[in-house]
């Protein structure tokens, strides 16, 4: 079953913009991790964050970390076109040991 | 490291006929592999988790006699889709994890696209 939502569904940017993804999870987590699927391919896993992390980045990416409101925010700076793709946000619960993904946001970044 | 392939990348099958995919963990042990459906513009499903040498478990709402795992050996798992139905068709991704890494990381497949026809 899926853990939670995402929002925007979709999003459409112009090169150069920041883009901005939001994840909401149900339950408690020990982290949450967010991925990057091209159209028709596997995932990339981008980045992790820890239950006790508030913020977190790597590259032109910034992750930030809510657990009192249970969400997180994926922030892409300075996006391409080559950025284009659907990212989902997964989260792993202990006692469980698997990933439960969102719902994901498609994002289309234009040249 | 840490690569993981699915084969085939893509099948297209007879309403009726069974489906084998494989995941392989190429450069690593994987105890534990995990599959995924996932429809058009969807998110994962997490189908159901492979243990090497033990039945897998399997998510609510999954038929375990539709959808046939086996995790014989640490660097293969294997889903068997019978009986085949056009309902089937989705995309299939595999992911493992490494028997000695971090519980936290799990490496994904390229994905299977099955067309039942």
């Amino acid at each position: 079953s899926q853990q939670g939502e995402e929002d925007p569904q979709a999003l459409s940017i112009q090169e150069g913009e920041n883009a901005t993804m939001n994840c909401s999870y149900k339950t408690s987590i020990n982290n949450l991790q967010w991925y990057r699927q091209n159209s028709g391919r596997g995932l990339v896993h981008l980045i992790l964050i820890r239950s006790n992390e508030r913020e977190k980045h790597s590259g032109r990416l910034r992750v930030t970390l809510d657990t009192s409101k249970k969400s997180s925010s994926l922030l892409i700076t300075a996006s391409r076109a080559a950025d284009t793709a659907s990212y989902f946000c997964a989260t792993l619960s202990g006692g469980y040991n698997k990933l439960i993904f969102g719902a994901g946001t498609r994002l289309a970044v234009h040249p | 490291g840490a690569v993981v392939s699915q084969h085939p990348s893509r099948v297209i099958c007879k309403s009726g006929t069974s489906v084998k995919i494989e995941c392989r963990s190429l450069d690593f042990q994987a105890t534990t592999m995990f599959w995924y459906r996932q429809f058009p513009k969807q998110s994962l499903m997490l189908m159901a988790t492979s243990n090497e040498g033990s039945k897998a478990t399997y998510e609510q709402g999954v038929e375990k006699d539709k959808f046939l795992i086996n995790h014989a050996s640490l660097t293969l798992s294997t889903l068997t889709v019978t009986s085949a139905h056009p309902e089937d068709s989705s995309f299939y991704i595999c992911s493992a994890r490494w028997a000695g890494g971090s519980w936290d990381t799990q490496y994904f497949g390229p994905g299977t696209r099955l067309t039942v026809l």
